[in-house]
């Protein structure tokens, strides 16, 4: 049974940055890459970045490409996203998402992780 | 910037067809994706490759796309179908989400 297990919720000052991991059970990292998508409260999804298996290399919606860096730990198959210089309106919840090889959507989502920037 | 364009809600009675839309430039030569999400619950995905449907979603959810618009249709619409639907696509490499559609069954 494939699931995707993230940390737990976060509260941070604005200019901080925040690390949400998610463990990926049921298959390998290295089978399938992660993306990372996030939901600020009552508004829609929004893509941050993933890795992208075609190229190998990690690709990152041009609004974070400053501030986010996607990693993954193969050895206990985790997947981490770092936000840095946080703001109030990075105050969301942080998915993590399968994506199928050479596919175009996302399959399995992690529970999310709450990130709360507030001073 | 490539942007997919959702109505904001669509309303259905129990037991009719709801139809929701997705526009986007040249829509039809990308593959659309819908996924459903209901409050306090993580995305799942109810459509994918335009027609697709994942293992346990039933067949009365379906979806199509053609020239700049993707559909997902839900036929027999019942209680449990009200949610955000957001649908998605790529550009290039970089992934783009529909602005999402609140289904109210009324």
């Amino acid at each position: 049974q494939v699931q995707l297990i993230q940390s737990g919720a976060e509260v941070k000052k604005p200019g901080a940055s925040v690390k949400v991991s998610c463990k990926v059970s049921g298959y390998t990292l290295t089978e399938l890459p992660i993306y990372w998508v996030r939901q600020a409260p009552g508004k829609g999804l929004e893509w941050m970045g993933g890795f992208d298996p075609e190229d190998g290399e990690t690709v990152y919606a041009q609004k974070f490409q400053d501030r986010v860096t996607v990693t993954e730990d193969t050895s206990t198959d985790t997947a981490f996203m770092e936000l840095s210089s946080l703001r109030y309106d990075d105050t969301a919840l942080y998915y993590c998402a399968r994506r199928q090889l050479f596919a175009y959507f996302f399959d399995s989502w992690g529970q999310g992780t709450l990130v709360t920037v507030s001073s | 910037s490539y942007e997919l364009t959702q109505p904001p809600s669509v309303s259905v009675s129990p037991g009719q067809t709801a139809t929701i839309t997705c526009s986007g430039d040249k829509l039809r030569h990308r593959y659309a994706s819908w996924y459903q999400q209901k409050p306090g619950q993580s995305p799942i995905l109810i459509i994918y490759e335009d027609k697709k449907r994942p293992s346990g979603i039933p067949e009365r959810l379906s979806g199509s796309n053609s020239g700049n618009t993707a559909t997902l249709t839900i036929s027999g619409t019942q209680a449990t179908d009200e949610a955000d639907y957001y649908c998605q696509a790529w550009d290039r490499r970089t992934v783009i989400f529909g602005g999402g559609t609140k289904l109210t069954v009324l």
